[in-house]
C-alpha cells in the first residue's frame, strides 16, 4: 500500500516569498493530487497531475513520476495562503477510484 | 454544475448513541462516493468507498458502517458511539474512471462526549 511523505510538516514563511512543499510517495501511481485545507476545515482540491507541470494563478505543481516524487510551489505567498496543504495517492497503483491516501499535510503560515 | 451536500455540520453525540451523517451529490450520475475521517492531530483516512448503488468497500475495520441506498446519496453510520469516533468527517465523490479528480464535502466536525 502506498505510503506518502510531505516535507515540511510546518513553514512559516514572510509575506512574498517562494514556498516549496514536496511530496514523495512509495507506490507508482497514475495521478496525484494537491489538497488544500482551511482552518474551519473544508478542502479544496488545488491538483490533479499525472505527468510535468500543471499551473493555476500563483501556485504550480510538479510531479516526476520516475522518482515518485511531486512538489508544490506557491510564488509571491500571501497571508491568505496560509492553510494546510496535503499530498494525495491512489492506496495502490492506478488512479485512485477506489480512494486516497493522504499525507499528513505541511501547516503554512505566511506572515504579513 | 456538480455539488455536493454533507450535514449536518457540527455534532455532539454521547458515547453509545447512534449516528447518521448524510452526503448527497447532484449534477452527476454513477460518481464513486467516499468517507474519510480525520482525527485530531492526524491525517485524513479513507473509511469507506463505493462504485455504485449497494457497493460498499471498506478501508479499515471500525465502528462504522456505510450504506448507498440510492445513486448519488452516502451515508455513514454507526450503532453505538465510541470517544475515538471523534473527529472531522469529510465526504467526496469523483467520477467513475480511474484519475478523476475527488470533490469534497464541507465535512462534519463530530465531537463524541
Amino acid at each position: 500500500k502506498n505510503e506518502v511523505e510531505q516535507s515540511p510538516q510546518n513553514l512559516t514563511a514572510q509575506e512574498g516569498e517562494f514556498i516549496t512543499i514536496n511530496c514523495s510517495y512509495s507506490v507508482g501511481i497514475s495521478a496525484l493530487h494537491w489538497l488544500q485545507q482551511h482552518p474551519g476545515g473544508g478542502i479544496v482540491s488545488l491538483f490533479m497531475l499525472s505527468s510535468g507541470k500543471k499551473k493555476h494563478g500563483r501556485l504550480i505543481a510538479t510531479i516526476n513520476i520516475q522518482e515518485k516524487h511531486s512538489s508544490l510551489h506557491i510564488t509571491a505567498s500571501h497571508p491568505r495562503d496560509s492553510a494546510v496543504y496535503i499530498c494525495a495517492v491512489p492506496p495502490y497503483s492506478g488512479g485512485g477510484a477506489d480512494g486516497l491516501t493522504f499525507g499528513k499535510g505541511t501547516h503554512l503560515i505566511i506572515q504579513p | 454544475s456538480q455539488t455536493i451536500h454533507q450535514w449536518p455540520a457540527t455534532l455532539v453525540q454521547p458515547v453509545g448513541s447512534p449516528l447518521s451523517l448524510e452526503c448527497t451529490v447532484e449534477g452527476t450520475s454513477n460518481p464513486n462516493l467516499y468517507w474519510y475521517r480525520q482525527a485530531a492531530g492526524r491525517g485524513l483516512q479513507l473509511l469507506f468507498y463505493s462504485v455504485g448503488i449497494g457497493q460498499i468497500s471498506s478501508e479499515v475495520p471500525q465502528n462504522l458502517s456505510a450504506s448507498r441506498p440510492q445513486d448519488r446519496q452516502f451515508i455513514l453510520s454507526s450503532k453505538k458511539l465510541l470517544l475515538s469516533d471523534s473527529g472531522f468527517y469529510l465526504c467526496a465523490w469523483s467520477g467513475g474512471r480511474d484519475g478523476q479528480p475527488q470533490h469534497f464535502g464541507d465535512g462534519t466536525r463530530l465531537s463524541i462526549l
